[in-house]
């Protein structure tokens, strides 16, 4: 079954801390794999998409990496305004399209 | 820039009631998507549609769920006879046709309550 863990659940940190947050995924092969980033109450807002390991995004603060078992969204010099709750989402090839989720790492950054 | 968009932010209902949930997706996007979030858990996969018919549902789609897209630019998901265990944030996404690697865009979400 094709399976999403993020870690860790919640993180602090103060500004200026750099930091990163895991995404483990277990599919049956591998067409993208998505960050978003969600605030509360309103709906993900899409960040990176990877395909295939060894692959890295950028922008502004956070970098998206990827292996063949996991996949790490690195926040350097983190403010405020990043905290937020951060998905993972995985893209099969036996799925028509469906995004499987993580739970998410809440993220507070203090000043 | 563009975006989806979602009607209404907030919609309470009582039990055994029907409801409509209202979503516009971006206009080029060809391929449309129901997820919820019940509160504290996962952005579960309701339903996908493209071309005007059903491409992939859950579990969760069962007989009480549909969905429609009853003009150009709307998609609305319909729950028949709404259950206390449906109270839940529902989003709408889309995407465009560029082969499957493509991002989904999501909206800002309805929040269902089931009174």
């Amino acid at each position: 079954e094709d399976q999403v863990t993020q870690s860790p659940e919640a993180l602090r940190l103060q500004e200026g801390e750099s930091s990163s947050l895991n995404c483990s995924y277990t599919v049956s092969g591998l067409r993208g794999l998505f960050w978003y980033r969600q605030d509360p109450g309103k709906g993900p807002e899409f960040l990176f998409t990877l395909y295939s390991a060894g692959e890295e995004k950028e922008k502004e603060r956070l970098k998206a990496t990827l292996t063949k078992k996991e996949s790490f969204l690195h926040i350097t010099a983190p403010k405020p305004e990043d905290s937020a709750t951060y998905l993972c989402a995985v893209l099969g090839y036996n799925q028509g399209g469906k995004l499987i989720f993580g739970q998410g790492t809440e993220l507070s950054v203090k000043p | 820039e563009p975006e989806v968009t979602q009607t209404p932010s907030h919609q309470v209902t009582q039990m055994g009631q029907e409801v409509i949930l209202r979503c516009v997706p971006i206009s080029n996007h060809l391929y449309f998507y129901w997820y919820r979030q019940i509160l504290g858990q996962k952005v579960e996969f309701l339903v996908s549609f493209y071309n005007n018919e059903i491409s992939e549902k859950s579990e969760i789609f069962d007989d009480q769920f549909s969905v429609e897209r009853p003009d150009g630019s709307n998609f609305t998901l319909k729950i028949r006879s709404t259950k206390l265990e449906d109270s839940a944030m529902y989003f709408c996404a889309s995407r465009w046709d560029r082969g499957d690697y493509n991002e989904q865009f999501f909206g800002p979400g309805t929040r269902l309550t089931v009174l």
